[in-house]
């Protein structure tokens, strides 16, 4: 099945440690995001890349750490320095810049710092 | 700045009812429009785009550039439209990465 695959669903985490999320996806896309999801405040960009070996932040990176070695794969690490880490993280992909706002999304990543 | 609006936080509506769902937004160029839906358990997804300019499960959207709006409109709610929708803006020929609404909640009771 084509698609993104996020993991784990679910992640718990004592303070003051890294957890790194994963994101894949075997659309051929070129772009991909990381997004936080928070009731009341929806999606904010947390990094974004639009091609291999680059990547932008986003409104909110700080605490946050991404890398993009490889065209599918660009995995979020939520460092210890981020001061609010709980939340739901959304990992989306699009074709290209040519296809503006077009996103696809995976199923999500519920993180819970004890 | 790019800046999109969500007025309402929860929109509650019975079966049958008109249902519209109020997206404004802010950008001083030519925007792309979106709107995408959550369904309960299901992954976020594109609903409709207005330069398609098409009507996806009953739904449609028109842009309005005079109001600055690009509300969701369907004529007779079904309870299956129960989500979460959010608007999303695109600055065409500008940055292409989409800005969110806040989102709204859309309860449809039988």
């Amino acid at each position: 099945d084509g698609g993104i695959t996020q993991s784990p669903k679910y992640l718990f985490r004592k303070e003051g440690q890294n957890v790194t999320l994963s994101c894949e996806q075997n659309l051929n896309h070129d772009a991909m995001y990381w997004y936080r999801q928070d009731p009341g405040q929806g999606l904010r960009l947390i990094y974004y890349s639009q091609i291999v070996n680059d990547f932008q932040k986003g409104d909110i990176a700080e605490g946050y750490s991404v890398s993009r070695e490889k065209k599918e794969s660009f995995p979020l690490t939520v460092t210890s320095a981020q001061k609010n880490p709980t939340a739901f993280y959304l990992c989306a992909s699009s074709i290209s810049r040519d296809r503006p706002g077009e996103l696809f999304f995976g199923e999500g990543s519920r993180l819970t710092v004890l | 700045a790019q800046r999109v609006t969500q007025p309402e936080k929860l929109l509650s509506v019975f079966k049958g009812a008109p249902v519209e769902l109020k997206c404004n937004y802010s950008y001083s160029g030519s925007p792309e429009l979106f709107w995408y839906v959550q369904y309960s358990r299901q992954r976020l997804q594109l609903l409709l785009r207005h330069i398609s300019r098409e009507s996806i499960k009953g739904f449609t959207a028109d842009l309005n550039k005079g109001e600055t709006s690009f509300h969701l409109k369907k004529p007779f709610a079904q309870e299956e439209d129960s989500a979460m929708y959010y608007c999303a803006l695109t600055a065409s020929g500008g940055s292409y990465i989409p800005t969110f609404g806040r989102g709204t909640s859309l309860i449809v009771h039988p």
